[in-house]
């Protein structure tokens, strides 16, 4: 089973370059999640989704924008990058229905912006 | 809002050695907990996880009980192993479902 897939694993970008990172998940989850990872602050929540056509914003959703086509995919776009989005950035999904599921976790999308 | 808070690492421990790492949190109603862990170069796995005040999660020698008088969500292992080494993170589920809030992790390293 190939679970939540990330791609790419690894970025750079130059100031003002956009980007799309593509998450993929192949256990039919409703609920999909876009994180970011910085040093000391644990992971934040940037937008999800509850199911295919819906989305949601998180805690740090600035300069970022995300789409949900179809239910196994969960699209984050950067339009004009800034060095403040370097970070590493994780894809999560979930079954829905409940507060108890299990989060399940891609290996991560490590972005660097100069 | 909901808040995660976890002792700030990292945990330096021989193998053997007896873990605590501590976790309080803030939330509205009756929220899931968790324990996830990140080895290196990996993403997040879930640990283990407690639903309901005095539920005790364990998993791998890990344990922790979901303690509401005292908003806490404490992670032990009585004796852990150089394998254990990685950043441990406390989260909580809002009622809802919809969104889990994170603490700011806490790195691990065992020493043989």
């Amino acid at each position: 089973n190939a679970g939540v897939t990330q791609t790419p694993k690894f970025r750079v970008l130059k100031t003002g370059q956009s980007m799309t990172l593509l998450c993929a998940q192949d256990m039919n989850h409703e609920y999909m999640y876009w994180y970011r990872q910085d040093p000391g602050m644990g992971l934040r929540l940037i937008h999800y989704s509850v199911g295919e056509g819906t989305t949601a914003k998180g805690e740090v959703p600035d300069g970022y924008n995300v789409s949900r086509l179809k239910k196994q995919n969960f699209l984050l776009g950067l339009e004009s990058a800034a060095p403040s989005q370097t970070s590493v950035y994780f894809c999560a999904s979930r079954r829905g229905g409940s507060n108890t599921g299990e989060l399940f976790f891609g290996e991560g999308s490590r972005l660097t912006v100069l | 809002g909901n808040s995660v808070t976890q002792m700030e690492g990292p945990v330096t421990l021989s193998e053997e050695a007896f873990l605590t790492i501590n976790c309080t949190y803030t939330a509205t109603g009756y929220p899931s907990l968790f324990w996830y862990v990140q080895y290196p170069g990996e993403g997040l796995q879930l640990l283990l996880k407690a639903t309901k005040a005095d539920d005790k999660g364990s998993n791998k020698g890990f344990e922790a009980t979901y303690r509401k008088e005292t908003t806490s969500f404490h992670l032990e292992k009585g004796s852990v192993q150089v394998s254990d080494s990685a950043v441990y993170f406390c989260a909580l589920s809002d009622n809802a479902g919809n969104m889990l809030t994170f603490g700011g992790g806490t790195r691990l390293m065992v020493k043989p």
